[in-house]
């Protein structure tokens, strides 16, 4: 099946730590996003990427990175410098082929213990 | 700067239609999406409008005004499963690369 697949769905993490954050799309897309959401707001932009082995800043990408090795791959990582981590992370990407759609992954419940 | 507004909630009943409005003021303007969101879900494409008028799809229809920088999605033959929140965003500097999205709007269809 074709799709954006993230991973972990739930993943809990102590103060002071990293965690990485898992997005994969076999949709053959060239551009991919990360979104946080909170409750009450809307999705804010994290870091996106338009092609391979690049990548820019969002509204909201302090203490957070990413990288962009692989078309199907764009790995968020939430640093120990994000203060506020608790939140629902969206991974999206791009179909240009079919009126310039935007697909989102299923999401990443992140939860600071 | 960028902002969005949709009404927070909204209710209406089961086999009513619903109209949910979308205003924006952002720095551009090259096309305006709608998804729907359930609770812990990741949203779903619904439409997209980047010209004047109405969009239909089913009993989903989006339109779109530019020159008021307004859109609404009109939902007809409400079924109890499309209670959800309904988001409005915009791509206001092409490439979409930076959408901006509202905060949602609850529809809650009692039966």
């Amino acid at each position: 099946d074709g799709g954006i697949t993230q991973s972990p769905k739930y993943l809990f993490r102590k103060e002071g730590q990293n965690v990485t954050l898992s997005c994969e799309q076999n949709l053959n897309h060239d551009a991919m996003y990360w979104y946080r959401q909170d409750p009450g707001q809307g999705l804010r932009l994290i870091y996106y990427s338009q092609i391979v082995n690049d990548f820019q800043k969002g509204d909201i990408a302090e203490g957070y990175s990413v990288s962009r090795e692989k078309k199907e791959s764009f790995p968020l990582t939430v640093t120990s410098a994000q203060k506020n981590p608790t939140a629902f992370y969206l991974c999206a990407s791009l179909d240009r082929n079919t009126g310039n759609t935007i697909y989102f992954g299923e999401g990443s419940w992140l939860t600071v213990v | 700067g960028q902002n969005i507004d949709q009404p927070t909630e909204m209710t209406a009943t089961e086999g009513a239609i619903v109209q949910i409005n979308c205003t924006y003021q952002t720095s551009g303007f090259n096309g305006l999406f709608w998804y729907q969101q359930h609770a812990g879900e990741a949203p779903t494409f619904l439409s997209y409008n980047v010209l004047d008028g109405l969009e239909e799809k089913g009993r989903f229809s989006s339109f779109l005004s530019r020159s008021k920088g307004y859109s609404y999605l009109l939902l007809k033959e409400l079924q109890m499963k499309d209670s959800a929140s309904y988001l409005c965003a915009v791509d206001p500097s092409g490439g979409f690369q930076k959408l901006v999205f509202g905060t949602g709007t609850r529809l809650l269809v009692s039966p």
